[in-house]
């Protein structure tokens, strides 16, 4: 069946510095969802990508789907302490069949 | 704003009991999901559902099963608890758009121990 993957698995950054997650799909997908989930709590929906190539910002974060539509980025610009957590991306290999989670990447960030 | 309540935070039981967490959601979606969290493994899918009295088994349903009667609640059932479903639960919702995308909607999970 399908799978998502992603790398890294854990990353420690100090403040100020930048960090990428990568994402891998072992089928087309019809869309890619990033999710965050801060310590202690749940997972929260951040963003969806629908286009091959699709680029999209939310502030210090950017969003890349591939031109394949089988691989995704999530870039933070100057990490801050706030943005710590583990971030899932997600995905359908079609509309209206369930997401299938990668891993996550667990963020840690210190002052 | 989805408000998707999940009955206990955390819930402490015995190897054998009969355990039923709960989740209710109030934005009349019509999907469920049922998740399991474990350290190193992600978030793995147990039951799902797309209908009222409608499931389907996720990647992981050996040990549980699931009760859907009526659209807001969709319960999870572990017949008889064992150590290794100790675990963080968490119940999901969503609903598809007119193109069959959908975003899910995460309560805020039960920590669920069992000795």
């Amino acid at each position: 069946g399908q799978q998502v993957m992603q790398i890294p698995q854990y990353q420690h950054v100090q403040e100020g510095e930048d960090f990428t997650t990568y994402c891998n799909s072992s089928t087309t997908l019809s869309n890619i969802q990033w999710y965050k989930q801060r310590p202690g709590g749940h997972p929260v929906f951040l963003i969806q990508l629908v286009k091959s190539g699709e680029v999209k910002k939310q502030k210090r974060l950017t969003f890349q789907f591939g031109e394949a539509k089988k691989n995704s980025s999530l870039h933070i610009t100057a990490t801050q302490t706030t943005d710590v957590g583990t971030y899932f991306c997600a995905g359908p290999e079609s509309g209206y069949s369930t997401l299938t989670f990668g891993k996550g990447t667990m963020l840690l960030v210190s002052p | 704003d989805v408000k998707v309540t999940q009955s206990s935070r955390y819930l402490v039981k015995r190897t054998g009991e009969k355990v039923f967490l709960e989740c209710v959601q109030d934005m009349d979606h019509e999907n469920m999901f049922w998740y399991r969290q474990d350290p190193g493994l992600g978030l793995r899918l147990i039951y799902f559902s797309y209908d009222v009295k409608m499931k389907e088994k996720g990647d992981i349903p050996e040990g549980y099963s699931v009760s859907r009667e009526k659209k807001e609640r969709f319960s999870l059932i572990l017949e008889s608890a064992s150590t290794n479903q100790t675990s963080m639960y968490l119940c999901a919702s969503s609903l598809w758009d007119a193109s069959g995308k959908e975003t899910q909607y995460f309560g805020p999970g039960t920590r669920l121990l069992v000795l």
